[in-house]
């Protein structure tokens, strides 16, 4: 079972580069999500997604740009990054029910750590 | 403003011994609450959650955690600690209705020792 898969799992970028985060998962999950987790922190959404084509910002959206072309992948993007994305950015998905997805159990990807110079 | 809570950076616990890791929110409402583990180089992973009905409840590897609404606190907790539970855990919390909203604490680290 492969789950929520995240590519790649380690990359450096100089400031000013720019770079895009593949999430893929094969649970038919309509929702998904980007987070970044910094030391001392926790996680932070960073945008979320509730079906395919659609995308929605999170707590923390400045410096990223997101697409949800098909149902299965979500891509995050840094268009020209900077040392304060350095980070570990996490993907996860969930199943939708019925109404919201708020009481859904979230399924994660290994992660990718993300250092920019 | 929301927040969740996790007050110890780092609990040590003797192996056999119970253990608990405590969280508390600040959210209005009724919200929805979890707990996730993670070990060392790999996502989250859920443990429980809290939706309604019963205070206590049941999760993986033989947690708990106790809904106190008074509180506003949800501590995760386990009878006999293994050296295999030794990991980060978070608290989170969301707001019923709100897809944008999840409010993770900063984790506590569990250190189990032999």
């Amino acid at each position: 079972n492969a789950g929520v898969t995240q590519t790649p799992k380690f990359r450096v970028l100089k400031t000013g580069q720019s770079m895009t985060l593949l999430c893929a998962q094969d649970m038919n999950h309509e929702y998904m999500y980007w987070y970044r987790q910094d030391p001392g922190m926790g996680l932070r959404l960073i945008h979320y997604s509730v079906g395919e084509g659609t995308t929605a910002k999170g707590e923390v959206p400045d410096g990223y740009n997101v697409s949800r072309l098909k149902k299965q992948n979500f891509l995050l993007g840094l268009e020209s990054a900077a040392p304060s994305q350095t980070s570990v950015y996490f993907c996860a998905s969930s199943y939708e029910n019925t109404g919201t997805g708020a009481k859904n159990i979230q399924y994660f990807g290994a992660g990718t750590r993300l250092s920019v110079l | 403003a929301q927040s969740v809570a996790q007050p110890e950076d780092q609990v040590n616990v003797a192996e056999g011994n119970p253990l608990t890791v405590k969280c508390t929110y600040s959210v209005s409402g009724n919200p929805y609450l979890f707990w996730y583990v993670q070990y060392p180089n790999r996502g989250l992973q859920f443990l429980l959650k809290y939706i309604t009905g019963d205070n206590l409840v049941k999760g993986s590897y033989g947690f708990e955690a106790e809904f106190n609404k008074s509180q506003t606190s949800f501590h995760l907790k386990k009878p006999s600690a293994l050296v295999s539970d030794s990991a980060l855990y978070f608290c989170a919390v969301r707001p019923q209705n709100r897809d944008d909203k999840i409010i993770f604490g900063k984790g506590t680290r569990l250190h189990i020792l032999p």
